[in-house]
């Protein structure tokens, strides 16, 4: 199936700790996004990669750190985890800004 | 900056019933206008697109008419089912701006049978 697929779903873990988010398309396209949902629903781009290259980086705590090894994939490393932290993470891909295709999300809790 | 204003929520409305949820914008450039969908524990799902100025969007029964002299684009329904109920998102993407999608703040439907 083609799709924007990232893992985990569900990630729990200590407040201090470093965990990757993983996401990969398979749809060709050369945009990749991050974005934050909070609990109030409220959704905010984080990071934007083109053909592997920063072109968005939003006042995101430099604790947070993408990395895009090649077109098709876009994760995210986040060091010292805080409670402020929790909320669920959508990666998204898009071609020349008019087709956008999220994953179904990485839901983090912080404890 | 460029940004989208949404209705608040929650909308609650029986089953048959017409909907609208009212989205504004305001953008520096010529911006593409979207609606997504978001169902309980789901992800994002685009439901319809507009382009350009005049340009509707539809699918599903959902409709919306890109307005620029009203920088509007209204989410519309003639007669929704409970199985519509979720989280709407108005959202916009300006070339201008890197091409990233700025949303609308989300307006929860629920809808009772």
């Amino acid at each position: 199936d083609t799709a924007v697929s990232q893992t985990p779903k569900y990630l729990v873990t200590q407040m201090g700790n470093d965990k990757s988010i993983k996401c990969e398309q398979n749809l060709g396209h050369d945009t990749m996004y991050w974005y934050k949902q909070d609990s109030k629903k409220f959704l905010k781009i984080m990071f934007s990669y083109n053909n592997k290259e920063l072109i968005i980086n939003e006042t995101v705590p430099n604790r947070f750190s993408p990395k895009s090894p090649d077109k098709a994939h876009l994760n995210l490393h986040i060091n010292s985890l805080e409670l402020g932290d929790s909320a669920v993470y959508f990666c998204a891909s898009s071609q020349q800004n008019y087709g956008y295709t999220f994953g179904s999300g990485t839901r983090l809790t912080v404890v | 900056g460029d940004s989208v204003t949404q209705m608040e929520g929650p909308v609650t409305l029986s089953e048959e019933a017409f909907l609208t949820i009212n989205c504004t914008y305001t953008a520096t450039g010529y911006p593409s206008l979207f609606w997504y969908v978001q169902y309980p524990g789901e992800g994002l799902q685009l439901l319809l697109k507009a382009t350009k100025a005049d340009d509707k969007g539809s699918n599903k029964g959902f409709e919306a008419t890109y307005r620029k002299e009203t920088t509007s684009f209204h989410l519309e329904k003639g007669s929704v089912q409970v199985s519509d109920s979720a989280v709407y998102f108005c959202a916009l993407s300006d070339p201008s701006q890197g091409g990233k999608l700025i949303f609308g703040q989300g307006t929860e439907l629920s809808v009772k049978p």
